[in-house]
């Protein structure tokens, strides 16, 4: 089955603790994107990725860092310097830049 | 900068009813607008991707339109059924090199029995 996964389902940190979310795609999509959802808020982008090995910043970088080593994969990592990181993640992908999204099922991070 | 506004926030209708969601937008230079479904605690599932040049797309019970002049799209959903209750998203991608979605908080939709 062709689709985007990410991995855990549920996620909890501690303060201080750096983390990492998991994307993978098996679409042969050139773009990748993470966004932020909050209750009441629409979707905000984190980081995109037009192509392997290059990725630009979103409207809330801040706090967040990205890889793009694969093609398949587009792991986020939330570090200790985002203050408010309890949130659902998403990943996206596209065939490029300007083409349909289709997203994956979510992460849902808790900060204890 | 672009702000995109769904309204109703929440819509609850019986079950059958003929609905159209509505979508608008600040900045009309769009280069195409995507509506998505939500459920519960689950990512999007891209519904319909309408073109800035088209003026409508249809997928099944699902009717989206543009009128990009005046900022605004609808979400037309025929016959509804239980099935539809979800939230749904609208997301405009801007023109030019910008490859951003910009999206609505979504409407959440009641379809009852």
């Amino acid at each position: 089955d062709g689709g985007i996964t990410q991995s855990p389902k549920y996620l909890f940190r501690k303060e201080g603790q750096n983390v990492t979310l998991s994307c993978e795609q098996n679409l042969n999509h050139d773009a990748m994107y993470w966004y932020r959802q909050d209750p009441g808020q629409g979707l905000r982008l984190i980081y995109y990725s037009q192509i392997v090995n290059d990725f630009q910043k979103g409207d809330i970088a801040e706090g967040y860092s990205v890889s793009r080593e694969k093609k398949e994969s587009f792991p986020l990592t939330v570090t200790s310097a985002q203050k408010n990181p309890t949130a659902f993640y998403l990943c996206a992908s596209s065939i490029d830049r300007k083409t349909e999204q289709f997203f994956g099922p979510g992460t849902r991070l808790t900060v204890l | 900068k672009q702000e995109v506004t769904q309204i109703p926030a929440a819509l609850s209708v019986p079950e059958g009813e003929n609905l159209v969601l509505n979508c608008s937008f600040t900045d009309s230079a769009i280069y195409n607008l995507q509506w998505f479904r939500q459920d519960p605690g689950k990512g999007l599932t891209s519904l319909l991707l309408i073109q800035s040049s088209q003026r409508e797309q249809t997928s099944g019970r699902l009717n989206a339109s543009l009128d990009k002049s005046s900022g605004r799209s609808t979400l037309y959903i025929a016959a509804s059924q239980p099935g539809d209750s979800a939230t749904y998203l609208c997301a405009v991608r801007k023109g030019g090199t910008a490859s951003k979605l910009t999206f609505g908080t979504g409407t959440r939709l009641q379809v009852t029995l």
